[in-house]
């Protein structure tokens, strides 16, 4: 049973490039969440999908926008990056409307902006 | 918005020692989740603990909703304990998870 994976491991920009990350949730789940971590900080909550609409978003500017695919698969996408913004992208997948299920994450993806 | 605190921020331990953190937050959660970050970045789930108490192996966590807190147990630790130890909160089950600012526990051999 494959868990969350995402793509790339790594990626380097430069300011006010975009970038484009992948996640592919575990099997069976249907929800799709993004957080980002700063170095020496708690992940904090970007955005979640489910049914391919944004369903809750946290405190982000509109320069983060993603997509949820048939397949519930999703992107992350940054437009106009900052050196801010640079971090350890993390995508959490869990299945919609089941009581004690929680929340798995994958391995992440490191943006550093130059 | 709901706050979470965890203490300490940092703990360092001999192997085999025991340890204790806690998790505050400041408002009533349907999800209480434990996670595991190691050096790699990957989070690891310890636990889905809104309530009562759960063991796995060396470990176990225990939640008292009504006073707003949440403690984990690391018993025996081993220097693979090493990372940092994240409570995320949130109000309903698939919601934005808030996670506190983590304790680092180092584990010498």
């Amino acid at each position: 049973d494959a868990g969350v994976t995402q793509s790339p491991t790594h990626l380097i920009k430069t300011r006010g490039q975009q970038v484009t990350l992948r996640c592919s949730p575990k099997s069976g789940h249907d929800t799709v969440s993004w957080y980002q971590q700063a170095l020496g900080q708690g992940p904090q909550f970007i955005f979640q999908y489910y049914e391919e609409e944004e369903r809750q978003r946290g405190n982000f500017p509109d320069r983060f926008s993603g997509h949820q695919f048939p397949n519930y698969s999703s992107e992350l996408n940054v437009n106009a990056l900052l050196l801010g913004d640079s971090a350890l992208y993390l995508c959490a997948s869990s299945l919609d409307g089941i009581v004690q299920e929680t929340q798995y994450f994958g391995p992440g993806t490191r943006l550093l902006v130059l | 918005g709901i706050q979470v605190e965890q203490s300490p921020p940092d703990l360092i331990l001999q192997e085999g020692a025991n340890s204790t953190l806690r998790c505050n937050f400041s408002d009533s959660v349907n999800n209480l989740q434990w996670f595991h970050q190691n050096p790699w970045g990957q989070l690891i789930n310890l636990f889905y603990i809104p309530s009562g108490t759960k063991q796995n192996g060396r470990l176990s966590a225990t939640t008292v909703a009504t006073e707003r807190y949440s403690l984990l147990y690391i018993s025996s630790s081993q220097t693979t304990d090493s990372g940092v130890y994240f409570c995320a909160v949130s109000l309903s089950n698939t919601g934005k998870l808030i996670f506190g600012q983590g304790t680092t526990l180092q584990v010498k051999p």
